[in-house]
């Protein structure tokens, strides 16, 4: 298994709601990231998990919740977010922390309304 | 935050010609210069990582050079096909960055037949 496996495809939520965002990868890699990306701007970090930990936060607000809770997994718990937190979300594993290229999954593209 | 410039930021060529692009960065620090290709509704593919000074890769009729002293690679396209169309996206890692990526604006690459 080469991919890097995001869900959902698609999400739109209320700005009360409660959302998360699933990324799976089964190629042994030990870091993972959340990247967000607005139309016609690059891919801007969010997160960076190194063998399970959070080792960089990059001033995200914290109604953007990251978790990783094995090596597998790494999901996103939405909460309260505003309209301009609507972008694609895409998820990201390395061997490790800056090591070779990225694996990159096919993103969620979040509405918010 | 690091400073990725491409330029330019998007191209039209007529299929059959050669292209290339460029990646600017900032040279302090360099570990590794990523190059992505990316279509729309898919995941960023990684092309090439680049780490050494004069580096060159080549992957079919896709090449890079790298220069980390001056802070710039170039990616050029042999013989553009439309299936070629896409946005190519560079990415830095440093130090600086914890090693995670940075990515450029990219390059949106039109081949028409």
């Amino acid at each position: 298994d080469t991919e890097v496996t995001q869900t959902p495809k698609h999400l739109v939520m209320g700005m009360t709601n409660k959302k998360s965002l699933k990324c799976e990868q089964h190629m042994g890699h030990r870091a993972m990231y959340w990247y967000k990306q607005k139309a016609k701007k690059p891919p801007e970090l969010m997160f960076v998990y190194s063998y399970e930990k959070l080792s960089i936060n990059e001033s995200v607000p914290s109604r953007f919740s990251p978790e990783c809770p094995n090596s597998s997994l790494l999901n996103l718990h939405l909460h309260a977010l505003q309209p301009e937190d609507s972008a694609l979300y895409l998820c990201a594993s390395s061997h490790r922390q800056g090591a070779g290229g990225y694996t990159f999954g096919s993103g969620t593209r979040l509405t918010v309304v | 935050i690091l400073n990725v410039e491409q330029s330019p930021q998007s191209l039209h060529v007529q299929e059959g010609d050669s292209t290339n692009f460029t990646c600017s960065f900032p040279s302090s620090n360099f570990y590794a210069l990523h190059w992505y290709r990316w279509e729309t509704a898919k995941s960023p593919e990684a092309l090439f990582v680049m780490t050494l000074n004069g580096d060159e890769k080549k992957k079919g009729r896709i090449s890079a050079t790298l220069n980390t002293k001056e802070g710039y690679s170039y990616l050029y396209i042999k013989g553009s096909q439309p299936e070629d169309s896409a946005t190519y996206l560079c990415a830095l890692s440093n130090s600086n960055s914890g090693y995670a990526l940075n990515f450029g604006k990219g390059t949106s690459l039109l081949v028409t037949p």
